[in-house]
């Protein structure tokens, strides 16, 4: 089945400044590449996402890029703000879309 | 958009004493559900899913199971708590076409003493 590396799994960064969050898939079948974001207690929240068709996505201050070949995707927030401290899931779908394999999580602390 | 009900919020239990979590899911129809554990300071673990009634697959042996007796009601039990079973329980709703994306519940906190 699915497995998914999510590094590091702690990252501080100043206010400002750029984060940046690797995972690693090992199914090459799967083809959808949802990226979460929980703030302490509370539920997970869909932040962007990204299909295998596509390379790269922006949203604002959020960038997700993809490579297929390397089974690698990341998560980019540029300007990041004390707001932006939360744990960030990054996960992955099966070719049938039924089950979302998730990452361990990463810490990030966005200091002011 | 969906909307998933899930209770209690809080949880505390002895060790050996039965389970059961429900969630219900609102604004979709033949959702696939899904539950979700989260160790303190660590990632979600799949645990149960679910494309319909009645079908119930399991991702990791232990003594939890799951039901589910309608199209939008997803239930978690235990016979007997183990300490082990301490998490953040979250349910999870899907619509069926593959890849859309997952709504989340707002967890339920067990805590097995």
């Amino acid at each position: 089945g699915e497995n998914v590396e999510q590094h590091p799994s702690t990252l501080s960064v100043q206010e400002g400044d750029s984060a940046v969050i690797k995972c690693t898939y090992s199914d090459s079948a799967s083809n959808y590449f949802p990226w979460y974001k929980q703030e302490l207690g509370k539920r997970p929240q869909l932040i962007i996402d990204i299909r295998s068709n596509v390379g790269e996505k922006k949203d604002q201050r959020i960038a997700v890029t993809l490579n297929k070949t390397a089974k690698h995707f990341s998560l980019h927030i540029t300007e990041t703000q004390p707001e932006d401290s939360a744990v960030y899931f990054c996960a992955a779908s099966d070719t049938g879309g039924f089950k979302t394999i998730f990452g361990a999580g990463t810490r990030l602390f966005v200091k002011a | 958009s969906q909307t998933i009900h899930q209770w209690p919020a809080t949880l505390v239990q002895p060790v050996g004493s039965p389970l059961s979590l429900e969630c219900t899911v609102e604004g979709t129809s033949n959702p696939n559900l899904y539950w979700y554990r989260q160790a303190a300071g660590r990632g979600l673990q799949l645990l149960f899913y679910s494309v319909g009634i009645g079908q119930i697959s399991s991702e990791v042996p232990q003594n939890l199971s799951a039901s589910r007796p309608q199209d939008r009601q997803f239930i978690l039990s235990s016979k007997k708590l183990l300490l082990s079973d301490s998490g953040f329980y979250l349910c999870a709703s899907r619509t069926g076409a593959a890849n859309e994306k997952l709504f989340f519940g707002s967890g339920t906190q067990l805590s097995v003493l």
